[in-house]
């Protein structure tokens, strides 16, 4: 079975502060796919990354980076100088691939304060 | 292109009434999925498609039924709906390339039953 923990429940910085979200998950796939997904306070789900099992090369978006590392079964998602439009729940999912539907974690609460 | 849609966003039930949320997507994606998102719970899926006229179960399929009729859309069906069955129910779909792709969410549909 797949599992994916997201232990920060809700995470409160100032604005401009750098903040990190954890993410880790188990799976006994050999490949697999991680994804992020931002849901702010008007509800829908907005795809943020994907990332393959196979490629470990981490990935810079703009203010936004994501450090894959299989050794310790991670992906966590850094978001650089916050803006209060960050402000959302962020959720990390994994799937094995082809028609498997998303297996998501609880969530992170990201408040920035102004 | 209007991506996925989800009709009705909000609806009140009584115990025991039935009902269907329809999702469409314009994407001729050919997978599609059902989840619901519950406090604290992060997203679960209930039912999936892999293809129209084909249907299966996710992780939490009691008390729904599901069609795939046509391609473009999936219908979720609530038989005499129940309280527990209070939630956010978000249709996605996805196209399958040479990876697994991402999937894509509808704007979410708020069913409370009382």
């Amino acid at each position: 079975a797949q599992k994916v923990t997201q232990a920060q429940t809700e995470i409160s910085v100032v604005e401009k502060e750098d903040v990190t979200l954890d993410c880790v998950y188990e799976t006994r796939d050999t490949t697999y796919y991680l994804f992020w997904y931002k849901q702010p306070p008007s509800g829908e789900l907005v795809f943020l990354i994907r990332r393959n099992s196979f490629d470990e090369q981490n990935e810079i978006s703009g203010r936004y980076s994501w450090n894959f590392q299989k050794s310790t079964s991670s992906f966590n998602f850094t978001i650089t100088a916050s803006q209060v439009v960050d402000s959302a729940v962020y959720f990390c999912a994994l799937t094995g691939g082809g028609a498997d539907g998303l297996t998501f974690g609880k969530g992170t609460h990201l408040i920035i304060q102004p | 292109n209007a991506g996925v849609t989800q009709t009705p966003k909000f609806r009140v039930l009584k115990t025991g009434q039935s009902m269907t949320l329809l999702c469409a997507q314009d994407m001729n994606h050919e997978y599609m999925y059902w989840y619901r998102q519950d406090p604290g719970m992060g997203l679960r899926l209930i039912h999936y498609s892999v293809g129209e006229g084909t249907t299966a179960k996710g992780e939490v399929p009691d008390g729904y039924n599901v069609s795939r009729l046509k391609k473009q859309n999936f219908l979720l069906g609530l038989e005499s709906a129940a309280p527990s069955q209070t939630s956010v129910y978000f249709c996605a779909s996805s196209y399958p390339e040479l990876a697994t792709d991402t999937q894509y969410f509808g704007p979410g549909t708020r069913l409370t039953v009382l």
